[in-house]
């Protein structure tokens, strides 16, 4: 079974400053890892995943995630926010073998953009 | 990219009623669909996955009966919260899964906001 821990439940930051949103895992076996944003009473959309290849994956709207083995940690950054990034964030992990590859998602992580 | 609607958006209904939800890949064939349950600031809960004409798999803890899958075709997937309570009130997410594996992503529906009175 995996665990997903996003450790920030909330990320208050000012617009144009740097962000990252961290996220851990925990899995017996290979994982695939992902980011999906959420906005007000919207579904997810999805950021960015990792599958293999090289660990810093880059997706949409500006911001990336780099899959550590060793820390198991798949942490978000963008460099630049601005105040339409506010939203809900969701890093998910899923079995890279099995069939099944259903993700798991963390709690959550609310990023809020100030003027 | 592809896109998956569900309708109704809202719903508000009286205890003892019955809810459908009907999720549709519109612009793909899914082979795979899943049901999320989220509650406010929480996390999806995932409750059950359906294969096109095939039975739906539920998560532990969720209720076959109480939540009826209906996986009719490769574009339609359907949730009926039956004799709905208002502990059902919460926000369901359908998704689609285009291809199989990993490599087929998954699409998020923009959820339906049930209200059990």
């Amino acid at each position: 079974a995996q665990s997903v821990t996003q450790l920030d439940s909330q990320v208050p930051v000012f617009e144009e400053a740097p962000v990252e949103l961290r996220c851990n895992y925990s899995s017996s076996v290979s994982v695939y890892l992902f980011w999906y944003v959420q906005y007000p009473n919207q579904g997810l959309q999805l950021l960015l995943k990792y599958l293999s290849g090289s660990t810093l994956v880059k997706g949409i709207n500006g911001f990336e995630a780099e899959f550590n083995k060793s820390q198991t940690s798949f942490h978000l950054r963008k460099p630049s926010v601005h105040i339409s990034d506010t939203a809900e964030y969701f890093c998910a992990v899923s079995p890279a073998s099995g069939g099944s590859y259903i993700p798991t998602f963390g709690r959550g992580t609310s990023l809020i953009v100030h003027p | 990219g592809a896109v998956v609607s569900q309708h109704p958006s809202r719903v508000i209904c009286k205890s003892g009623t019955s809810v459908k939800i009907e999720c549709r890949s519109l612009d793909f064939q899914a082979t795979t669909m899943f049901w999320y349950r989220q509650f406010p600031k929480q996390s999806l809960m995932l409750m059950a996955t359906s294969n096109e004409g095939s039975k739906a798999t539920y998560e532990q803890g969720v209720e076959k009966d109480k939540f009826l899958i209906n996986h009719a075709s490769l574009t339609l997937s359907t949730l009926t919260v039956t004799s709905a309570h208002p502990e059902d009130s919460s926000f369901y997410i359908c998704s689609a899964r285009e291809g199989s594996g990993a490599q087929g992503d998954q699409y998020f529906g923009p959820g339906t906001r049930l209200l059990v009175l």
